[in-house]
């Protein structure tokens, strides 16, 4: 079956502006995990969804990120008025439950800000 | 806020060499798991350990978790070009994974 899909895959942005990122999840997958990983550095998490319900969003580095998933199951990270250290690879997982099930991984949607 | 830190950063190595990399951690892990990261992608799942003392083996990767829960080893017997990437442990606390910093593995044909 199909696998988490992010878009688009590369996106260059200007210092300043917005930005959206979509990730859809595997069919059916109950809860959403969005991570950033800066270059050379492990991922860290940003923001977790069970259903439509946004339940931790504690790694939100300013306000001027934002995320929803307003069906439960397609998922947006908007990162408005975009700065140079946005640049990273944002990544979407999807679980099927909540707990310590697995999570699986897209590939990520490479942001660079110039 | 728990921290992991791996060694070594990087490793390049000639193919059917062996070779362990290690994390620890500042706490006690809830989940312990390994993931593989290639160029382009997102990790992917090697194998989950919860329990001190806990040793698994897949196929030529074995992976051992200390008995107080706050490090663990990947070993890789025989390397392979195809086992090029970036190597991550994680805390699996629930509904948030806690990752390390990595180890870049390049195995040279």
């Amino acid at each position: 079956g199909a696998g988490v899909s992010q878009s688009p895959r590369y996106k260059v942005a200007k210092r300043g502006q917005d930005v959206a990122l979509r990730c859809d999840p595997i069919s059916g997958h109950v809860s959403l995990f969005w991570y950033q990983q800066a270059l050379g550095q492990g991922p860290e998490f940003l923001t977790y969804f069970q259903n439509e319900a946004q339940l931790d969003k504690s790694g939100l580095p300013s306000d001027r990120f934002f995320a929803e998933r307003p069906e439960g199951s397609v998922s947006t990270l908007k990162i408005q008025r975009t700065q140079q250290e946005d640049s990273a690879v944002y990544l979407c997982a999807s679980s099927h439950g909540t707990g310590r099930y697995e999570q699986y991984f897209g590939p990520g949607t490479r942001l660079t800000v110039t | 806020t728990q921290l992991l830190e791996q060694s070594p950063q990087f490793l390049s190595i000639q193919e059917g060499e062996n070779l362990t990399v290690y994390c620890n951690s500042s706490s006690v892990f809830s989940s312990l798991q390994w993931y593989r990261q290639e160029p382009g992608e997102g990790p992917v799942l090697l194998v989950t350990v919860v329990t001190g003392g806990e040793v698994k083996k897949l196929k030529r990767l074995t992976f051992q978790f200390g008995d107080a829960r706050k490090d663990s080893s990947l070993h890789i017997t025989a390397a392979q070009p195809g086992d090029t990437g970036l190597y991550l442990c994680c805390n699996n606390a629930g509904n948030m994974l806690t990752f390390g910093g990595g180890t870049r593995l390049m195995v040279k044909p």
